[in-house]
């Protein structure tokens, strides 16, 4: 059981560059969502899905968007990179709500850089 | 709104002694807490979570935590570490009224075992 696989693991970008971040899960999840974590800073929620076709913003959404087409996909789309974005990013994924006491379950992560 | 202090940034232990790490949250309302652990290059995962119940809960790799309603904390305990057990450790809470994107993680706290 592969649960959430994301890619790539590592990537350097230039500024102004755009790039995707993939996401898919295989437990048939109905929600999913992208992390950023910085240094001493903890996780910060970038955009949610509660389902195909739906999506919503989180606390640092300012950069970045997100589709859902299909349950099992959840792509992060970075437009005009910029060094603030330089971060590591998970991508998750809970069964119901993570805030109704759901367990998330997270991918290994993708360390992208801007230069 | 709800926050989570973890008060150690890092926290250096000698393998098999006792281990503390401690988490406070602020909520106005009940809530859920969760512990995850981070590996080194991995994803988090959940250790254990508390919804209900038995204040002592028991986790995986032989941790537990307490819940405190008084003192508005979630420390987890280890009573003997090993090498393995190095890794970073995260506090979460959600808020059950708030929505399914209500999880506040802390900061972290990066658990070092000395051989």
């Amino acid at each position: 059981n592969a649960g959430v696989t994301q890619t790539p693991k590592f990537r350097i970008l230039k500024i102004g560059q755009s790039m995707t971040l993939q996401c898919t899960q295989d437990m048939n999840h109905n929600y999913m969502y992208w992390y950023r974590q910085d240094p001493g800073m903890g996780l910060k929620l970038i955009y949610y899905s509660v389902g195909a076709g739906i999506t919503d913003k989180g606390e640092v959404p300012n950069g970045y968007n997100v589709s859902r087409s299909t349950t099992e996909d959840f792509p992060l789309r970075l437009e005009l990179a910029a060094p603030s974005q330089t971060s590591v990013y998970f991508c998750a994924s809970s069964y119901q709500g993570a805030g109704s006491g759901n367990t998330i379950y997270f991918g290994e992560g993708s360390w992208l850089t801007v230069v | 709104a709800q926050s989570v202090t973890q008060l150690d940034s890092q926290v250096p232990v000698f393998e098999e002694a006792p281990v503390e790490l401690r988490c406070n949250y602020s909520s106005s309302v009940s809530v859920y807490l969760f512990w995850y652990v981070q590996y080194p290059n991995q994803g988090l995962q959940l250790l254990l979570k508390y919804l209900s119940g038995s204040t002592l809960v028991k986790g995986i790799n032989g941790f537990e935590a307490e819940f405190n309603k008084s003192q508005t904390s979630f420390h987890l305990r280890k009573p003997s570490v090993h090498i393995s057990d190095t890794a970073e450790y995260f506090c979460a809470v959600s808020d059950p009224s708030g929505g399914y994107q209500k999880v506040t993680f802390g900061t972290g706290t990066k658990l070092q075992v000395i051989p």
